[in-house]
């Protein structure tokens, strides 16, 4: 099946660091660009990165400029997003999403959720 | 930052009617307009793109339409499964932006 999961997802205090990480399958994950898009709870979707292959161009918001970094492992077939100095308005589901000669997002895995509170 | 401002909030029909779902730039965006389905609990699914391309596997009662600033995604007759929130999302230029959502409900 063609699919991507999300893991590392948690509860985390403001300023902390967290790690989340995408696997796919089914599908030649080198060859696309992917990107990851939030959801803050009951609110609506914003674009948080997005990336080509390895080595390629990055993209951000100014939201979230200079603390996030999206990276990946084509050999492991893994989006990451090094997430740093989080704020309470970081919390959000977090998804991966495959994009299609660009930038549109045809496949997207299920979330993570990500809790920023003190 | 081209805004995109969907309307409306909420639109309340009933199965077998026809949807009319706007969306609205800031500024052009060409034909770089999106439209995605979100149903509670699940990810997006991509619905259209490139303003009227219909994606795989999306039923042919949905269509979509427009240029520049004006765009619409029109459901031709609701089935009880078209029932959900719609985002578009533009993709002319950084950053990537999407509308703030369209629920439709039952009526």
């Amino acid at each position: 099946d063609v699919q991507m999961l999300e893991s590392g997802g948690d509860s985390i205090q403001p300023g902390g660091t967290l790690r989340l990480s995408c696997v796919a399958s089914g599908f030649t994950f080198s060859t696309y660009a992917m990107s990851w898009v939030r959801q803050a709870p009951g609110k609506g979707l914003e674009w948080v990165s997005s990336m080509f292959g390895s080595g390629g161009d990055t993209y951000y918001p100014d939201s979230v400029r200079g603390r996030f970094t999206i990276s990946r492992d084509d050999s492991k077939n893994t989006l990451y997003l090094q997430m740093n100095s989080l704020r309470v308005e970081d919390t959000a589901i977090y998804y991966c999403a495959r994009s299609i000669p660009y930038w549109h997002f045809d496949l997207w895995g299920r979330g993570a959720l990500v809790t920023v509170s003190s | 930052e081209i805004v995109l401002t969907q309307s409306p909030a909420t639109l309340s029909l009933s199965p077998g009617e026809r949807a009319t779902l706007s969306c609205r730039a800031s500024q052009s965006v060409s034909n770089y307009l999106t439209w995605y389905q979100q149903k509670p609990g699940q990810a997006p699914r991509l619905l259209i793109y490139d303003t009227s391309n219909r994606a795989t596997g999306i039923p042919a009662r949905f269509s979509g339409s427009g240029s520049g600033t004006d765009f619409t995604l029109t459901i031709s007759s609701l089935e009880p499964e078209d029932f959900a929130v719609y985002y578009c999302q533009q993709r002319a230029s950084w950053p990537i932006t999407f509308g703030q959502g369209t629920r439709l409900e039952i009526k």
